[in-house]
């Protein structure tokens, strides 16, 4: 089973700012096979980031998805007030899928 | 518009079962694989079950398996799981997902707004 550590925890952060999120893996994650999503307090996820770096449909550029291998990183460029939420990133290269246990982004 | 819909949660006994269905709407459904991922009450997103495209596959969580089943029903644009001997620790919200790329694995794209299941 693939093990996703996500760091730092919580990221305590203003408007404007910008933020960094960590996603490290346990072993290779193929192919990029990686997703970031975002998670509001009753509410479903939804989907950020595909295979490491490609945006989904209707999400704004500035959220941007890097790397390979095992370390992988999402990027909000100037953080907007409803960017505060929680953020999972989900390695589905393989069986078990597996989910970090989160990063919370909350306003300073 | 594209959209899932999950029922059939409620509060059961330890030991108990229930069965939750997703109904899916707004595109192919007999073309995506299919999940189930759970979130415990404050907690994050765990990864249940998954079926592929024609129901010819499927795979489970250690947690999951030996007690659960995950079906689904294409005429009826419809997902199923079956949970038996529930435990405590298979309380949360249970969300069904789809795959962004039909008829192959992919990130899951499209979320229903979850069932919740209480074994207390």
């Amino acid at each position: 089973e693939i093990v996703l550590t996500q760091s730092p925890g919580t990221l305590s952060l203003s408007p404007g700012e910008g933020a960094t999120l960590s996603c490290r893996a346990s072993q290779s994650v193929s192919s990029g096979n990686l997703a970031w999503y975002q998670q509001k307090p009753g509410q479903a996820p939804r989907l950020l980031v595909y295979r490491a770096s490609s945006r989904a449909p209707g999400i704004p550029d500035r959220f941007s998805g890097s790397g390979s291998g095992r370390d992988f990183t999402l990027t909000i460029s100037r953080l907007e007030p409803e960017d505060f939420a929680v953020y999972y990133c989900h390695q589905y290269d393989s069986s078990p899928r597996t989910f970090g246990q989160g990063t919370k982004v909350e306003i300073k | 518009e594209v959209q899932l819909v999950e029922s059939g949660g409620g509060l059961v006994q330890p030991g108990g079962s229930l069965r939750l269905s997703c109904a899916g709407s707004g595109f192919t459904f007999s073309s995506h694989w299919m999940h189930w991922v759970r979130q415990g009450p404050e907690k994050g997103l765990v990864w249940v079950s998954r079926i592929n495209h024609d129901g010819s596959s499927t795979n489970y969580a250690a947690s999951a398996k030996g007690r659960f089943t995950i079906s689904r029903d294409n005429a009826k644009n419809t997902m199923y799981l079956q949970m038996n001997s529930l435990r405590v620790d298979d309380t949360g919200v249970y969300f069904c997902t789809r795959d962004r790329a039909p008829a192959t694995y992919d990130a899951p794209d499209i979320w229903g707004r979850g069932t919740t299941v209480t074994v207390s």
